[in-house]
């Protein structure tokens, strides 16, 4: 049963903190999304990467925002430190293909920030 | 600058009648729109999609349908069900880019 993976599921921390969410995106997708899902903004794109190297990040916040793909099975986000603004759902997605291709989620990692 | 806007947060629909979902978007570089599916707890699911080519695509109760000229897509869930109470987002791209530019969701509620 071919998905997308995230871990942890659910994360809270204390302002500061650093965290570090996973994702394995489906085997042989070659495009991997993070997204993040607020109340007021939607679902905004943080980063993608396509064959894991990154192609646009222009999404986060770069002075404490970190995104990486160590291996084609594996993408991280790291918030450092980690701040209560920060306290939303981030979705992880990965596609195949080009621009025209649908991209399929993982359940998310929902991060609260105290 | 949110370059795809559903202007209707919520929607309420008796079960059996139809579902009408608005998208509008800005740039015109778009040629690929998607709508997704959002249950409570878990990640969006991709629903049905259309290519700028076409006007309309249809896949059992859901049709998209794509008015270029108007910048507009909506999306029509006929006859509608209980179980399509999920908030549902449009998305599009273009060639330039690979990722998915999302509406902020519209909260649909069918009625029994």
């Amino acid at each position: 049963d071919a998905r997308v993976t995230q871990t942890p599921r659910h994360k809270v921390t204390e302002m500061g903190q650093e965290v570090t969410m996973r994702c394995q995106p489906i085997l042989g997708h070659n495009t991997v999304f993070w997204y993040r899902q607020t109340m007021m903004q939607g679902l905004e794109l943080l980063a993608y990467f396509r064959n894991r190297a990154p192609l646009d990040d222009s999404g986060m916040p770069k002075d404490r925002f970190s995104a990486e793909m160590p291996d084609a099975t594996l993408a991280t986000l790291k918030i450092q430190p980690s701040e209560p603004r920060d306290s939303a759902v981030y979705f992880c997605a990965s596609a195949l293909g080009g621009a025209r291709t649908e991209a399929f989620f993982g359940q998310g990692t929902r991060l609260t920030v105290v | 600058d949110q370059q795809v806007k559903q202007n209707s947060p919520s929607l309420s629909v008796q079960e059996g009648r139809i579902s009408i979902l608005n998208c509008d978007y800005t740039n015109s570089m778009f040629d690929y729109f998607l709508w997704y599916k959002k249950y409570p707890a878990e990640g969006p699911t991709f629903l049905i999609s259309i290519s700028s080519i076409k006007d309309k695509n249809e896949d059992g109760r859901f049709t998209v349908f794509l008015n270029k000229s108007a910048k507009h897509l909506s999306l029509h869930i006929v006859p509608s069900q209980p179980g399509d109470s999920a908030v549902y987002f449009c998305a599009a791209s273009g060639n330039s880019g690979y990722a998915l530019n999302f509406g902020k969701g519209t909260s649909l509620l069918v009625t029994p």
